[in-house]
């Protein structure tokens, strides 16, 4: 597509609750990038995706959050057993090679865990 | 630890009124240094990419300047649309970035 896009644009869910957040990155762009952003927090790296597989998992911030990427294209961040400081937009970005800086961000998910 | 600080957290000029935001960094290795800007409910969107110390960018009103530790990004004759926040990243060995807090930005006219 044009840009990346993110679904859903919104996610109000109850505590202990699994929510999937989707990114569908630019066509032909092979490094797919998920973040974090909470209120008046810079931007906190979750994963990093080169093709299917995920050499830097690094930033995911414990064993409920997982993320797949299927066809080298669009990618599933999963959370389970949400917990209110899940709270945050969850930011995706995409670039045409790895790790080049100029990345191509979504609009983000805002996910609100009550 | 890679460490990337902004300052001022917001900034409030008049409409005309030229400044500069602040990006300080402690990297090993620095691959590179970005810049972004973000308005309210959207994702960041690409501005600039610095490698070496002494380069410099610039696009419209904008200006971004690097040296060994810190980025400057000069805004001349800001006019109001250019209200939002801007955020500084780099990319050091290993390749994630690594983002500042930002730096909001309000122009009025």
């Amino acid at each position: 597509g044009a840009g990346v896009s993110q679904s859903p644009s919104n996610k109000v869910t109850e505590k202990g609750k699994d929510v999937e957040l989707r990114c569908d990155p630019i066509s032909g762009h092979t490094a797919l990038y998920w973040y974090r952003q909470s209120l008046g927090q810079g931007l906190e790296f979750l994963i990093y995706f080169q093709g299917n597989s995920a050499p830097d998992k690094s930033g995911l911030p414990s064993d409920r959050f997982s993320a797949e990427r299927t066809g080298g294209s669009v990618s599933t961040l999963t959370i389970q057993r949400t917990q209110q400081e899940d709270s945050a937009v969850y930011l995706c970005a995409s670039s045409l090679a790895e790790y080049r800086g100029g990345y191509t961000f979504g609009s983000g998910t805002r996910l609100t865990v009550v | 630890e890679d460490q990337v600080t902004q300052s001022p957290e917001a900034l409030r000029l008049q409409e005309g009124e030229s400044s500069s935001l602040n990006c300080s960094y402690t990297v090993s290795g620095l691959r590179g240094l970005f810049w972004y800007r973000q308005d309210p409910g959207k994702g960041p969107e690409f501005l600039f990419t610095l490698y070496s110390a002494g380069e410099e960018k610039e696009k419209e009103r904008l200006k971004a300047t690097l040296t060994k530790k810190e980025s400057f990004l000069h805004i001349t004759a800001p006019k109001p649309e250019d209200s939002a926040t801007y955020l500084c990243a780099v990319q050091a060995i290993g390749g994630k970035l690594i983002f500042g807090q930002g730096t909001e930005l309000s122009v009025k006219p």
